[in-house]
């Protein structure tokens, strides 16, 4: 159980497109999914939190109008790339709390995405 | 400053025996600290949580150490083999279902 897809798994694009990726919880309801972004051999950094029904809360930093953030229903969350520039090219993983995790716990455990690799040209 | 550290160096260790790896943190007073294995290319998967209440946990060859005061957790993977191989981090919860993460610690495995 707890897994999460995204879609696409590689996306090359050219410079001044937008990218659209998937995040969902194929067996699973998640109120809450984090987006985060990883450079080579850095630590995942979160953009930002996407709670169902409202609008996402971005970190520090993370421009909202270039990340935009969907969270339409309990398993989907969409993040779109806006205006891609070869800066944005990075790995994108997704994840997502479920409301009883392994620990039983609400919330504590969050189950990831295999990631999403980006290249703008 | 707040910071999460791993060390930055990979660990090379023979398979069987054991792999320690080593998390520290300053300026957090996390709920609980949590262990996840990464791939290259692959998102992280989650493997051992230990609350700040509680000194060590197990699953399996894993065994995951947490010291409040030294601000310090030790994650331990006995009869290593090489499928252990990977990069291993650590994360802390810092409340608002906000967790931060370490930049992780390559382990090799060799056979």
């Amino acid at each position: 159980g707890a897994v999460v897809s995204q879609h696409p798994s590689r996306v090359i694009c050219k410079s001044g497109t937008s990218v659209k990726i998937e995040c969902r919880s194929l067996d699973f309801q998640a109120t809450t999914m984090f987006w985060y972004r990883q450079f080579p051999k850095k630590s995942l950094m979160l953009m930002a939190t996407s709670n169902e029904g409202s609008k996402a809360t971005y970190e520090q930093g993370v421009e909202k109008d270039k990340f935009l953030i969907n969270h339409a229903s309990l398993t989907l969350s969409t993040l779109t790339v806006t205006s891609a520039h070869p800066e944005d090219s990075s790995f994108y993983i997704c994840s997502a709390h479920t409301t009883s995790g392994t620990s039983g716990r609400a919330g504590e455990t969050q189950y990831f995405g295999p990631g999403t690799r980006l290249l703008v040209l | 400053s707040q910071k999460i550290e791993q060390n930055s160096e990979a660990l090379n260790i023979q398979e069987g025996k054991t792999a320690t790896l080593t998390c520290n943190y300053t300026n957090y007073s996390p709920a609980y600290l949590q262990w996840y294995r990464q791939d290259p290319g692959r998102g992280p998967v989650f493997l051992l949580l230990i609350r700040e209440n509680e000194k060590e946990k197990r699953k399996e060859r894993l065994k995951v150490t947490f010291d409040t005061t030294l601000k310090q957790s030790l994650f331990h993977i006995t009869a290593s083999q090489p499928a252990d191989s990977a990069t291993y981090l650590c994360a802390l919860y810092t409340g608002g279902f906000k967790t931060i993460f370490g930049a992780g610690t390559r382990l090799f495995v060799k056979a």
